[in-house]
C-alpha cells in the first residue's frame, strides 16, 4: 500500500531563516506530487506540482521553492521565511493524468514563523 | 475570485441526524468534484468523488448530489455520528479540452456532530 510522509510534524522558525520541508511517497512510482498551504481560516492553496524528476510547476508567486531530486521525493524550501509563510503545509500525491485520480493527503508540517 | 466557494464555515447536526454540507462552484469546466474531511493537525482524507456525468454518487453513509446547472453540489451525511466531527473540503477540477487542471479547493465548512 503506498504511504506519505512528512517531517517534520512541526517546526517554529525565526523571520529571514531558511526552510527546509521535505515529503516522501512509498509504495507508487512516478507519481504527481504537489505542496500545498492552509492559512489560518483559509481554504488549501495550491503552491508547486511535478509530474516527474526535475519537473516542477509553481502556482503562485512567492519567496518559496520546490524540488523534486527523486522520482517519490518532494522538497519545500525558502532561502528568507516571511511572518507570512505561516501555517499549515501539506504533501499530496497522485497518479495518472487522465483527470479522474484522486490526490491523497500527507499528515502535514505546521510552520511557524516569527 | 473563488471559483469554489462553502458559503458555511461551520454546521452543528445532532448525533443520528443528516447533515448537509453544501458547495457552490463558478467554472463552467469543472467535470471532477472531490470532498476531503479534515481532523486538526492531519492532512486530509479523501471521501467520495463525482463525476459531471453523474448527479449522485453514494458510498455508505455518505452520498454526493451534483446539480450542473446550479453549479451546486452537496455532501450528505446520514446518519451523522459524533466521529463524522471534522472540517469538510469540497475541491473540483477543471477539463480544458485534451487537458486538465489542478484541484481547487474551497475554505471548509466545520462539521460538529453533538451526542
Amino acid at each position: 500500500s503506498q504511504t506519505i510522509h512528512q517531517w517534520p510534524a512541526t517546526l517554529v522558525q525565526p523571520v529571514g531563516s531558511p526552510l527546509s520541508l521535505e515529503c516522501t511517497v512509498e509504495g507508487t512510482s512516478n507519481p504527481n506530487l504537489y505542496w500545498y498551504r492552509q492559512a489560518a481560516g483559509r481554504g488549501l492553496q495550491l503552491l508547486f506540482y511535478s509530474v516527474g524528476i526535475g519537473q516542477i510547476s509553481s502556482e503562485v508567486p512567492q519567496n518559496l521553492s520546490a524540488s523534486r531530486p527523486q522520482d517519490r521525493q518532494f522538497i519545500l524550501s525558502s532561502k528568507k521565511l516571511l511572518l507570512s509563510d505561516s501555517g499549515f503545509y501539506l504533501c499530496a500525491w497522485s497518479v495518472g493524468t487522465g483527470g479522474r485520480e484522486t490526490q491523497y493527503f500527507g499528515p502535514g508540517t505546521r510552520l511557524l514563523v516569527l | 475570485d473563488q471559483q469554489v466557494k462553502q458559503n458555511s464555515p461551520s454546521l452543528s447536526v445532532q448525533e443520528g441526524r443528516i447533515s448537509i454540507l453544501n458547495c457552490d462552484y463558478t467554472n463552467s469546466m469543472f467535470d471532477y468534484f472531490l470532498w476531503y474531511k479534515k481532523y486538526p493537525a492531519e492532512g486530509p482524507t479523501f471521501l467520495i468523488s463525482i463525476s459531471s456525468i453523474k448527479d449522485k454518487n453514494e458510498d455508505g453513509r455518505f452520498t454526493v448530489f451534483l446539480n450542473k446547472s446550479a453549479k451546486h453540489l452537496s455532501l450528505h451525511i446520514v446518519p451523522s455520528q459524533p466521529g463524522d466531527s471534522a472540517v469538510y473540503f469540497c475541491a473540483a477540477r477543471p477539463h480544458y479540452g485534451g487537458s486538465q487542471g489542478n484541484l481547487i479547493f474551497g475554505k471548509g465548512t466545520k462539521l460538529s456532530v453533538k451526542p
